[in-house]
């Protein structure tokens, strides 16, 4: 069964350091695709960054970046230098195509505090 | 484009009545989700279609919750009888077809059983 686990239900980081969300998951599809969201407080769901299991290098976008090690099944979430608007909830989710399946679901996330 | 578009926003009812969560994807997008977020349970997805073709409905927690899409661009999530235990934010996302490519949410409805 595909299974998305986020260990850390809650993280509290001082502003300008750097984070690591961590984001393991399970899959016997040779073929996906991570994705981490953001929810902030006011509740919309905001893509951050992919990864395909494919994919040769790390992905990064900005001050964000994921540390993918396949052999391990982890997708790590690292954002750089925190901001204080970076607090928010954040969800590592798996896209896979088992069966004929093609659906995307979300690990239960990690609450992200930045203090000033 | 507006991006995906949920309506109502927040839904107060009474244990019951029926309830149609509303949800219009952004235009091109082959895919369609129904996700509902609660503290315990966090993000589980309900059901999803492709091309308006129910693919995938095992996340429907029972027979009370039905969803529908006529169209390319109208969905709909109806919960008949509502229970106060349905209480969540339930958010519809659409995405194209491509493998790489990331669901856009709506902004969710609040809905509040009583």
């Amino acid at each position: 069964a595909q299974k998305i686990t986020q260990t850390q239900p809650g993280m509290f980081v001082q502003e300008k350091e750097a984070v690591t969300l961590d984001c393991t998951y399970d899959t016997s599809d040779p073929s996906y695709g991570l994705f981490w969201y953001k929810q902030p407080s006011s509740g919309e769901m905001i893509f951050l960054i992919y990864q395909g299991s494919y994919d040769q290098q790390n992905a990064t976008e900005g001050r964000y970046s994921l540390n993918f090690q396949k052999a391990r099944k982890s997708a790590n979430l690292v954002i750089s230098a925190s901001q204080l608007g970076d607090s928010a909830m954040y969800f590592c989710a798996m896209r896979s195509t088992m069966n004929r399946d093609d659906k995307i679901i979300f690990g239960k996330g990690t609450r992200l505090h930045i203090l000033p | 484009d507006a991006g995906v578009i949920q309506s109502p926003r927040h839904e107060v009812t009474e244990m019951g009545q029926e309830v149609t969560l509303r949800c219009k994807p952004i235009s091109g997008h082959d895919y369609l989700f129904w996700y509902r977020q609660t503290m315990m349970r966090g993000l589980e997805l309900l059901i999803y279609f492709n091309n308006n073709v129910p693919i995938d409905d095992s996340g429907m927690p029972e027979d009370r919750f039905s969803a529908k899409m006529p169209n390319a661009s109208f969905s709909t999530l109806k919960i008949q009888p509502s229970e106060p235990r349905d209480s969540a934010v339930y958010f519809c996302a659409s995405r194209t077809g491509g493998w790489n490519t990331e669901a856009f949410f709506g902004q969710g409805t609040r809905l509040t059983v009583v």
